[in-house]
C-alpha cells in the first residue's frame, strides 16, 4: 500500500499569510494526487487534482505542485474562509490512501 | 446540480448488519465510478470501496474485505454498501463519493454523509 505523509499536522497562520502544506508518498505516484479541503461537520471539497490542476470554481489563490513522491499545496494569501483541514490523496493505485490531514488554524 | 444523498446509517450492535444507500441526481449516473469513504469521529478520511460504472471493477480496503459489499443499480441511480459483521472500529460517517470522468480519476463530489455507530 502507498503511504501518504502530510506535514505539518497543524499550522497556525494569519489572514494574508502564504501557506504551504507538504505531502509525501511512500513510492512514486506520478501526478495522481488530489487535495481536499474539509470544514467541521461538512464533506470534503476537491481543490486540486492531477497534482496541479485547479478544480472548477476553486479560487486561484490555491495551487498545487510536485510529481513522483513530493507534493505541495500552496495558498498564496490566506482568506478567513480557508481555515479548515486539508487532505492529500493518491489515486495511482488501490487501495486509495489519504494523508493524515493538516489543520490550518487562526494564529 | 450534482447531488448525492446517503441514508441507512444508525446504531447497530457489534456483529450486526446495516445497508447504506446513496441516491444520486443531477448527472448521468451510469457513466461514473463511485466510492464509499468513511471518517471516524475526530479522525481522517479512509477509503472503503470503489465500483466502476458498469460494476465490472470493484475494490475494497483490507479493513472491510469479506465483510462489506458495494453494489449499484444504474436504473435506480443508486449506490449501496452492505455492511456485515460490524465492529466498533467501523463507527464513522460514511460518504458516498463520485469520481471525475476519465481513465485515472479521483473524487470530485461528495454526499453529506451518514453516521454509523457500532456499539452495544
Amino acid at each position: 500500500d502507498i503511504q501518504m505523509t502530510q506535514s505539518p499536522s497543524t499550522l497556525s497562520a494569519s489572514v494574508g499569510d502564504r501557506v504551504t502544506i507538504t505531502c509525501r508518498a511512500s513510492q512514486s505516484i506520478s501526478s495522481w494526487l488530489a487535495w481536499y479541503q474539509q470544514k467541521p461537520g461538512k464533506a470534503p471539497k476537491l481543490l486540486i487534482y492531477k497534482a496541479s490542476s485547479l478544480e472548477s470554481g476553486v479560487p486561484s489563490r490555491f495551487s498545487g505542485s510536485g510529481s513522483g513522491t513530493e507534493f505541495t499545496l500552496t495558498i498564496s494569501s490566506l482568506h478567513p474562509d480557508d481555515f479548515a483541514t486539508y487532505y492529500c490523496q493518491q489515486y495511482n493505485s488501490y487501495p486509495l490512501t489519504f494523508g493524515g490531514g493538516t489543520k490550518v488554524e487562526i494564529k | 446540480e450534482v447531488q448525492l444523498v446517503e441514508s441507512g446509517g444508525g446504531l447497530v450492535k457489534p456483529g450486526g448488519s446495516l445497508r447504506l444507500s446513496c441516491a444520486a441526481s443531477g448527472f448521468t449516473f451510469s457513466s461514473y465510478s463511485l466510492n464509499w469513504v468513511r471518517q471516524a469521529p475526530g479522525k481522517g478520511l479512509e477509503w472503503v470501496s470503489s465500483i466502476s460504472s458498469s460494476s465490472s471493477y470493484i475494490y475494497y480496503a483490507d479493513s472491510v474485505k469479506g465483510r462489506f459489499t458495494i453494489s449499484r443499480d444504474n436504473a435506480k441511480n443508486s449506490l449501496y454498501l452492505q455492511m456485515n459483521s460490524l465492529r466498533a472500529e467501523d463507527t464513522a460517517v460514511y460518504y458516498c463519493a463520485r469520481n471525475r470522468l476519465g481513465t485515472v480519476t479521483t473524487v470530485d463530489y461528495w454526499g453529506q454523509g451518514t453516521l454509523v455507530t457500532v456499539s452495544s
